[in-house]
């Protein structure tokens, strides 16, 4: 049981745009800075958004973040076969003085 | 380009201790303001933080792997290392090490390429 909720998959057509949701509490979400993470295949994962809505050097502007309150989102816009991966949420948690992350949300691009 | 390689045995006895380093390379580990992370993920799994080392020597750990965690560093040969006693079937995982784990600097944005660690007679 992951202390951030994420649905466990979703799925849209090439070309569309789907989201992902993270739900989590004043102690995590609620307080600090949220970071999604990619998970190919067989890879390590890959930072994908950070403090809630930035983007790395690298990844394009059809991803992106934010955040309301204790939840958070991920938005994928244009997909494409290569986006289909497994996608993490993660954050600190002022109460567990640790890091926790959300049981992952697969995308299937139909 | 900072990279991560982690090593260690892929085969751990049941009750024994799980050791791990991993070794930073085109960087320096005392380089910056930056917590070095271990991050384990059992097949088919999400991913579970197993604990923090800054290079001053400071840790955090999980609090469900707190007894039985200890990462350290070596800011000369610009390692961290991972020590997971009392291993059960359970601690089967790949694991990852990771630059990142602050809540200012909130986001793990080098990985290395994980190592499976399998517990078995």
């Amino acid at each position: 049981q992951s202390v951030l909720t994420q649905p466990p998959s979703v799925s849209a057509a090439p070309g569309q745009k789907v989201t992902i949701s993270c739900s989590g509490s004043s102690s995590n979400i609620g307080n600090n800075y949220v970071s999604w993470y990619q998970q190919l295949p067989g890879t390590a994962p890959k930072l994908l958004i950070y403090d809630n809505n930035k983007r790395p050097s690298g990844i394009p502007d059809r991803f992106s973040g934010s955040k309301s309150g204790t939840s958070a989102t991920l938005g994928i816009t244009g997909l494409q076969t290569g986006d289909e991966a497994d996608y993490y949420c993660g954050t600190w948690d002022s109460s567990l003085s640790g890091w926790v992350f959300g049981g992952g949300t697969k995308l299937t691009v139909l | 380009q900072v990279q991560l390689q982690e090593s260690g045995p892929g085969l751990v006895k049941p009750s024994q201790t799980l050791s791990l380093t991993c070794t930073v390379s085109g960087g320096s580990i005392s380089s910056g303001s930056y917590y070095w992370s271990w991050i384990r993920q059992p097949a088919g799994k999400g991913l579970e933080w197993i604990g923090r080392i800054y290079t001053s020597g400071s840790t955090n750990y999980n609090p469900s792997l707190k007894s039985r965690v200890t990462i350290s560093v070596d800011t000369s040969k610009n390692q961290f290392s991972l020590k997971l006693s009392s291993v059960t079937a359970a601690d089967t995982a790949v694991y990852y090490c990771a630059r990142g784990g602050s809540r200012w600097l909130a986001y793990f944005d080098y990985w290395g390429q994980g190592t499976l660690v399998t517990v078995s007679s």
